[in-house]
């Protein structure tokens, strides 16, 4: 399998803040890594997909890259919404994987 | 407006068969991949496995040997079978959907909380 870390584990940061999240992979992925954020209850959300593209709807403050087996998630201006825990996965391989996920807190 | 709609029990009983069903509303069934997904605090999200149009399924290895999952196009619904369940198969279930057999899940359903209990 495919093992998806991502870190760190949580992140506490002020509103208006830049934020970079970051996932590896344990073998290369290519660019088939997406991102996902999930608030309380409710399921989680497609952010980011192919690494770099942005879901329908999604605000352009996000952005995905890498390649490969490095990957970052970045949230150019941290909002109060934007409070909720972020998923990495790959579906490069089966099994589909995904990261342990960061928490995002506002400080 | 694609959206899934899930449903089962909520509790079922150690040893017992746990049963699923994803119903997709407001776009096609066919030309997609279905998956089911599962969320417990000790292990993070979990893939289950997915099934095609082609009715090709896949299936996560550490499950593979109790877990069915099985179509009706005819009703546009996916549904999910993982029998002999134990404690640790208590989490939330997720349906969720895949553009091909290379993609991430751009729709989940609400989420169904099932606890493993006699």
């Amino acid at each position: 399998d495919r093992v998806m870390t991502q870190s760190p584990d949580t992140l506490s940061v002020s509103p208006g803040e830049r934020v970079t999240l970051s996932c590896r992979a344990s073998q290369s992925v290519d660019t088939n890594l997406a991102w996902y954020q999930q608030k309380p209850g409710q399921a989680p959300r497609l952010l980011v997909y192919d690494a770099s593209t942005r879901a329908t709807g999604i605000p352009a403050r996000f952005s995905g890259s890498g390649s490969g087996t490095e990957f970052t998630l970045t949230i150019s201006t941290l909002q109060s919404e934007d409070c909720a825990v972020y998923y990495c996965q790959q579906y490069n391989n089966w099994p589909r994987t995904f990261g342990q996920g960061t928490k995002v807190e506002i400080k | 407006q694609v959206q899934l709609q899930q449903w089962g029990a909520g509790l079922v009983k150690p040893s017992e068969t746990l049963s699923l069903t994803c119903a997709v509303y407001g776009g096609t069934f066919s030309g997609y991949y279905w998956s089911w997904i599962r969320q417990s605090p000790g292990k993070g999200l979990e893939w289950i496995g997915e099934i095609n149009q082609s009715r090709t399924t896949n299936y996560n290895p550490s499950l593979r040997s109790r877990v069915t999952i099985f179509e009706d196009m005819s009703k546009n619904q996916f549904s999910l079978r993982l029998t002999s369940v134990t404690a640790a198969d208590t989490a939330v279930y997720y349906c969720a959907r895949g553009s091909n057999y290379l993609s991430s899940f751009d729709y989940w359903g609400q989420g169904t909380l099932v606890a493993v209990s006699s």
